[in-house]
């Protein structure tokens, strides 16, 4: 099991980013996937899932409206788009794999909202 | 909402035990919680999935000496003869509402 994220980078506040999971070694459409992010120095905070068929879709209040989860199981991704970015989602983000609760992470890719 | 509630921090000498300890909130006491341990500068790793009554199931390769146990509200990850990479943060997490996730605010452990 491999779990990639990448697209991660500097941004302004208020742009966009859009983050992108690869994941491999595994039937990607057999489980539901989420992002979760960690800020400097604070603890893991749960930012968004979407089940194997995206039929249900989440996300935490601290981004619902601003952020979209979405993946494309032919191309075995997952994929989180980020608007009107602020400071406060500085973070490293993270995409895992929920078998019930997560069983599996990938690296995680940082991203700094700074002007 | 739920509640996971951890130590901020704990300590134990190298080679000793340590037992770590996470509170499920009122209402959620027979709720399976997974732990995650990371290590400075890593990323995540999940570790076991511990059920309510006790047992669990440990992740690939993670060794004999994490073990899981549980008592009402509360679930345990027991470290035994602690080595040095063992000092990380350790992370419960289990389910919230439909496909929401809840993490407690995570224990760092210092190895002496």
């Amino acid at each position: 099991v491999q779990l990639v994220e990448s697209g991660g980078g500097l941004v302004k506040p208020g742009r966009s980013l859009r983050l992108s999971c690869a994941a491999s070694g595994f039937n990607f459409d057999d489980f539901a996937m989420h992002w979760v992010r960690q800020a400097p120095g604070k603890g893991l905070e749960w930012v968004s899932g979407i089940s194997w068929d995206s039929i249900i879709v989440d996300y935490a209040d601290s981004v619902k409206g601003r952020f979209t989860i979405s993946r494309d199981n032919a191309k075995n991704s997952l994929y989180l788009q980020m608007n009107s970015l602020r400071a406060e989602d500085t973070a490293f983000y993270y995409c895992a794999r929920d078998r019930s609760l997560f069983d599996n992470w990938g690296q995680g890719t940082l991203v700094t909202v700074s002007s | 909402q739920f509640v996971l509630t951890q130590s901020p921090s704990a300590s134990a000498s190298l080679g000793a035990s340590v037992k770590l300890t996470c509170t499920l909130s009122s209402g959620h006491s027979t709720y399976a919680i997974a732990w995650h341990q990371q290590q400075p500068e890593k990323g995540p790793r999940y570790l076991m999935f511990v059920n309510s009554d006790g047992t669990h199931k440990k992740g690939d390769g993670i060794p004999d000496r994490f073990s899981g146990s549980s008592s009402g509200a509360e679930r345990y990850l027991t470290i035994s003869s602690l080595q040095s990479e063992d000092e990380a943060d350790y992370y419960c997490q289990t389910w919230g509402t439909g496909i929401q996730r809840v993490f407690g605010g995570g224990t760092k452990l210092t190895v002496l």
